[in-house]
């Protein structure tokens, strides 16, 4: 079946500009997550979504940095006003309950380049 | 907070030789121990997990056991292969403030020569 899918798999942008990050997680899955990936680090924790809701967005750096998943499938990561640190590999992955003990599916990425 | 430490690659061995990848954590709670792999060009994937102490994981000749006394969580395989090759990151899930937050070590780089 399909996996989890993310697009633009990238995104070059100016700093200052809005940018928007959709996921596309594997059907059935009621858990959402959105991770960061700066080169040579592990993947850090952004948000995550039970269903529609976000069950934990503790990882967000900040306000600039907002997501939804409006009917509990698709969901879009948005940055506002973006910084050059803010160039790094946005990862998507889904589970089929939730983050305890689960299998968590990854997207293969989006590579965000802030100039 | 919860963390996850891995030695610093690359490890870099010879095919057939025998593979440790060291992993400790310091959570809170109980946490759930994965192992996910990353092979060049792909995106992560779940190597093996264990969801409670003294449980093994394993797939694909890779192990790991899940050690609540040492707060550990080595990854190992008898004989490698140049097919294994890869980025390989230990993760944890662990109760934090009323949730379960992933939390993913730095990786580390496999290199296996022929």
């Amino acid at each position: 079946g399909a996996g989890v899918s993310q697009t633009p798999s990238n995104k070059v942008t100016e700093k200052g500009k809005y940018v928007e990050l959709r996921c596309d997680p594997i059907s059935g899955h009621t858990a959402l997550y959105w991770y960061r990936q700066s080169l040579g680090q592990g993947p850090e924790f952004l948000i995550y979504f039970q269903g529609t809701g976000a069950a934990d967005d503790s990882g967000l750096p900040n306000d600039r940095f907002f997501a939804v998943r409006p009917e509990g499938s698709v969901s879009t990561l948005k940055i506002q006003r973006t910084e050059r640190g803010d160039s790094a590999v946005y990862l998507c992955a889904s589970s089929l309950k939730g983050p305890r003990g689960d299998t968590q599916y990854f997207g293969p990425g989006t590579r965000l380049t802030v100039l | 907070g919860n963390s996850v430490t891995q030695m610093e690659g690359p490890v870099t061995l010879s095919e057939e030789a025998f593979l440790t990848i060291n992993c400790t954590y310091t959570a809170t709670g109980y946490p759930s121990l994965f192992w996910y792999v990353q092979y060049p060009g792909e995106g992560l994937q779940l190597l093996l997990k264990a969801t409670k102490a003294d449980d093994k994981g394993s797939n694909k000749g890779f192990e790991a056991t899940y050690r609540k006394e040492t707060t550990s969580f080595h990854l190992e395989k008898g004989s490698v292969q140049v097919s294994d090759s890869a980025v390989y990151f230990c993760a944890l899930t662990s109760e934090s403030g009323g949730s379960y937050i992933p939390t993913f070590g730095r990786g580390t780089s496999l290199i296996v020569h022929p």
